[in-house]
């Protein structure tokens, strides 16, 4: 069964500072992966995805994750966090049959000033 | 281009009462799903189409719940008779799958906000 941990339910960051939000995975078979995003009283929005090819993907906002194998893993990071980057992140793992998705818990991300 | 388009936004209604969320999927898309969010259980897979057809219903949690996927352009969701604990944020989703290759981006509507009293 294919599954994704994200580790720390809560984040909090200063404004500037590096954003680092984790995601392991397990799956018997390679996996696609994603990060998708919830601001306050929205909907889901994608941030980025890996299916194939390079391991570095670059989202929108700034975002970006590594898609690393020997660690299982799939971490978003950003250079330097923005308050509008306050936020719920959630880890997905496609399964298939129309990239049925199995969400994280979720990462609720907190920028201070 | 529209997104996903969820309708209502926002319900609340009376335990025993039926309820019905509906959904209309991004053109052309070939699989619907509906999700269910809480804050105890997360974000949950209810039931998913492929072309109106359901292809698995294994998270829908009890027999009160029913979906349907009349034709290519709507859906629906429906709980009879609610309960207080079915208050939840319900998600329809929608993505194309060409070839049934994986990887390809799930949009999702911006949710239908369910209080059941």
């Amino acid at each position: 069964a294919q599954s994704v941990t994200q580790l720390g339910s809560h984040v909090s960051v200063s404004e500037g500072a590096l954003v680092l939000l984790r995601c392991n995975y397990s799956s018997s078979v390679p996996p696609y992966l994603f990060w998708y995003v919830q601001y306050p009283n929205q909907g889901l929005q994608l941030l980025l995805k890996y299916t194939t090819g390079a391991t570095l993907v670059k989202g929108i906002n700034g975002f970006e994750a590594e898609f690393k194998k020997s660690e299982t893993s799939f971490h978003l990071t950003k250079p330097s966090a923005h308050m509008s980057d306050a936020a719920e992140y959630f880890c997905a793992v496609s399964k298939g049959g129309g990239n049925k998705l199995t969400f994280g818990t979720g990462t609720q991300l907190k920028v201070e000033l | 281009d529209a997104g996903v388009i969820q309708s209502p936004r926002h319900e609340v209604t009376e335990m025993g009462q039926e309820v019905t969320l509906r959904c209309k999927p991004i053109s052309g898309h070939d699989y619907l799903f509906w999700y269910r969010q809480t804050m105890m259980r997360g974000l949950e897979l209810l039931i998913y189409f492929n072309n109106n057809v359901p292809i698995d219903d294994s998270g829908m949690p009890e027999d009160r719940f029913s979906a349907k996927m009349p034709n290519a352009s709507f859906s629906t969701l429906k709980i009879q008779p609610s309960e207080p604990r079915d208050s939840a944020v319900y998600f329809c989703a929608s993505s194309l799958a060409s070839g049934g290759s994986s990887g390809n981006t799930i949009y999702f509507g911006e949710g239908s906000w369910l209080t059941v009293v």
